[in-house]
């Protein structure tokens, strides 16, 4: 099946720095989403995004599909920030598509 | 607009006892999906289905079955319940007809359900 890498697996952020996390897909894929699971295990959905750049406040992702990776720009980071963060990638699979996840980056920002 | 819902949210059990696990959508999406998380992992994939009355194995399938007699709802069922399967469990869906044609959407995950089995 398809591998999904994320990296780095962990990151230690001061208050009001900026970050990039990547994500790696071995194989084509339909679709690509990141989300972020906050201290509380709640998965919330932050980019939908196959292709193309999207932005939403001080997080924006891009996705380079014929290269087979995705990258999340965090930009003057919060504490709220902190968690884990997952990108999920949906391929074609017996007669539906298939939801796969990446490894995590675990996040923490510090004051 | 509830999206979507698990039931119940925690859970104990004894060894060998066996339960379901609900989950619903109100968005009248096709695919639906079970996810179990263990500490320090990513979600690993357990079954899915991709319409009313399908089902599909994922990556960790044993000791779980599924049934998804309803569009809106995709059930999991743990026949005889073993340490190994303390966990929490995710449900998800996506996927949808608009005007006669299919569209891609993107998933939406439950607020999980922890099960510990002792």
């Amino acid at each position: 099946g398809i591998q999904v890498e994320q990296s780095p697996p962990d990151l230690i952020l001061q208050e009001g720095a900026n970050s990039t996390l990547r994500c790696n897909f071995s194989d084509s894929v339909n679709n690509l989403q990141w989300f972020h699971q906050n201290p509380w295990g709640q998965l919330i959905n932050l980019f939908y995004i196959p292709s193309g750049t999207k932005q939403n406040g001080r997080l924006s992702a891009t996705t380079v599909a014929t290269e087979r990776y995705s990258l999340l720009y965090i930009s003057s980071s919060q504490t709220t920030d902190s968690g884990v963060y997952f990108c999920a990638v949906e391929v074609r699979a017996g007669g539906g598509n298939k939801l796969t996840f990446g490894t995590g980056t675990q996040l923490k920002v510090e004051l | 607009n509830a999206g979507v819902t698990q039931t119940p949210k925690f859970r104990v059990l004894k060894t060998g006892q066996s339960m379901t696990l609900l989950c619903a959508q109100d968005m009248n999406h096709e695919y639906m999906y079970w996810y179990r998380q263990d500490p320090g992992m990513g979600l690993r994939l357990i079954h899915y289905s991709v319409g009313e009355g399908t089902t599909a194995k994922g990556e960790v399938p044993d000791g779980y079955n599924v049934s998804r007699l309803k569009k809106q709802n995709f059930l999991l069922g743990l026949e005889s319940a073993a340490p190994s399967q303390t966990s929490v469990y995710f449900c998800a869906s996506s996927y949808s007809w608009t005007s006669g044609r299919p569209r891609n959407t993107e998933a939406f995950f439950g607020q999980g359900t922890r099960l510990t089995v002792v």
